[in-house]
């Protein structure tokens, strides 16, 4: 079946301005999260959801950052008022559910953003 | 502590040789270690995992060997081919989410 996808794959903004980035998991995969990638890092942890809910927000970053999951599928990452520290790869990752004896992570191709 | 240290940082084998990528970590609660395989441009994809129960696991040309005692774990892989050539993270899981080290760079030469 068909991977995790992401869209957009590139988006370049201005400064203060307002993105949305899209994952769309493994049907059937109740956990989603996203993770940040800054260039010659490892991915950091931003929020996970089991079903419509999030279960861990912990690694959001500040206020800025805002998820939603509303029918429990499809995933939206929202970033308000854009820096130009926010530009990395927004990794989305789901999983059939979370915390499973060995429940792998299968992760999207990211979106590459740059605020410029 | 939450961070998984990650030992080195780049790596360049010989066709046909063993690759040795280390990692460590602090937290006893983590509960599952895999390791993720990049290339540029791509999401990592897993390439194999363990729990802490296991002190090796093979998968091919990939081998995890885990010491629970020093909490450190590492990845050989064995007859490397430039195919490998990518970025390797180690990552431990934290209840839901995975800690992920910084990576390796693996270059291996024809």
């Amino acid at each position: 079946g068909a991977g995790v996808s992401q869209t957009p794959s590139n988006k370049v903004t201005e400064k203060g301005k307002y993105v949305e980035l899209r994952c769309d998991p493994i049907s059937g995969h109740t956990a989603l999260y996203w993770y940040r990638q800054s260039l010659g890092q490892g991915p950091e942890f931003l929020i996970y959801f089991q079903g419509t809910g999030a279960a861990d927000d912990s690694g959001l970053p500040n206020d800025r950052f805002f998820a939603v999951r509303p029918e429990g599928s499809v995933s939206t990452l929202k970033i308000q008022r854009t820096e130009r520290g926010d530009s990395a790869v927004y990794l989305c990752a789901s999983s059939l559910s979370s915390g499973g004896a060995e429940d792998t992570q299968y992760f999207g191709p990211g979106t590459r953003l740059t605020v410029l | 502590q939450q961070q998984v240290k990650q030992s080195p940082q780049s790596l360049i084998v010989q066709k046909g040789g063993i690759s040795i990528i280390n990692c460590a970590y602090e937290n006893t609660a983590f509960d599952y270690f895999p390791w993720y395989q990049q290339f540029p441009g791509k999401g990592p994809a897993l390439l194999i995992a363990i729990r802490p129960d296991v002190s090796e696991k093979k998968e091919g040309r990939f081998t995890i060997s885990f010491n629970k005692s020093a909490k450190q774990f590492s990845l050989h892989i064995m007859d490397s081919q430039p195919g490998d050539s990518a970025t390797y993270f180690c990552a431990a899981r934290n209840i839901g989410n995975l800690i992920f080290g910084k990576g390796t760079k693996l270059s291996v030469k024809p």
